[in-house]
């Protein structure tokens, strides 16, 4: 079993759909990166988090540190959003920190 | 938020050349460095880890004969691809971390660099 694990795999949605990404992982973790690699290739880094939650335009993100559980919010999707998000916590083992990722969500919004 | 570059963005070389990656923090000190490397459809791969002036720690199965990587400067991380062969082609991506932003140490991402090696 995969230390982070993201749901679903794949998401199509419509534009203007609310849209949910989930992560669940499995380790202690310091934080936790919301990520965003577009068809291109490059990767934006949407959020760090290691409570509650925040808020950037039409993305929330939560985390809850008990239930070792995230979620990605997209409000109103719009076709620009078609990317695959990735989740990646940082564990506490290892000296380095090294971010564990998982295996990202693949949206597409159609017009 | 912060900005890391990647130079070249892509680059296409002859089987047995070598290839050098740039990747460089521009608005911040990167007291860390990584590399990773992604297959298509798979996620990250960490390759290597590098601090500012010290050796890189090389993570289990790279060669680190044929992934030099030297981090000369707080802004600077060079990765070379020495006799590089057409399973070297990949897409390489650089990261660092800002060692002094947030106590938790946010990381950015590079570009990155897609090689390949005909």
């Amino acid at each position: 079993k995969n230390e982070v694990e993201q749901s679903p795999q794949n998401l199509t949605a419509q534009e203007g759909e609310f849209i949910t990404i989930n992560c669940s992982y499995s380790v202690g973790i310091s934080a936790l990166h919301w990520l965003q690699q577009h068809p291109g290739g490059g990767i934006v880094s949407l959020f760090m988090l290691s409570s509650g939650k925040k808020k950037h335009g039409r993305l929330i993100a939560t985390i809850n540190i008990q239930e070792k559980h995230s979620s990605l919010h997209i409000t109103a999707s719009h076709p620009r959003d078609s990317a695959v998000y990735i989740c990646a916590v940082r564990a506490f083992r290892g000296s380095q920190g090294n971010l564990i990722f998982g295996k990202g969500t693949k949206l597409s919004v159609k017009p | 938020g912060a900005v890391v570059s990647q130079h070249p963005s892509w680059v296409i070389c002859k089987s047995g050349t070598s290839v050098k990656i740039e990747c460089r923090s521009l608005d911040f000190q990167a007291t860390t460095m990584f590399w990773y490397r992604q297959f298509p459809k798979q996620s990250l791969m960490l390759m290597a880890t590098s601090n500012e002036g010290s050796k890189a720690t090389y993570e289990q199965g790279v060669e680190k004969d044929k992934f030099l990587i030297n981090h000369a400067s707080l802004t600077l991380s060079t990765l070379t691809v020495t006799s590089a062969h057409p399973e070297d082609s990949s897409f390489y991506i650089c990261s660092a971390r800002d060692g002094g932003r947030t106590s938790y140490n946010e990381q950015f991402f590079g570009p990155g660099t897609r090689l390949t090696v005909l």
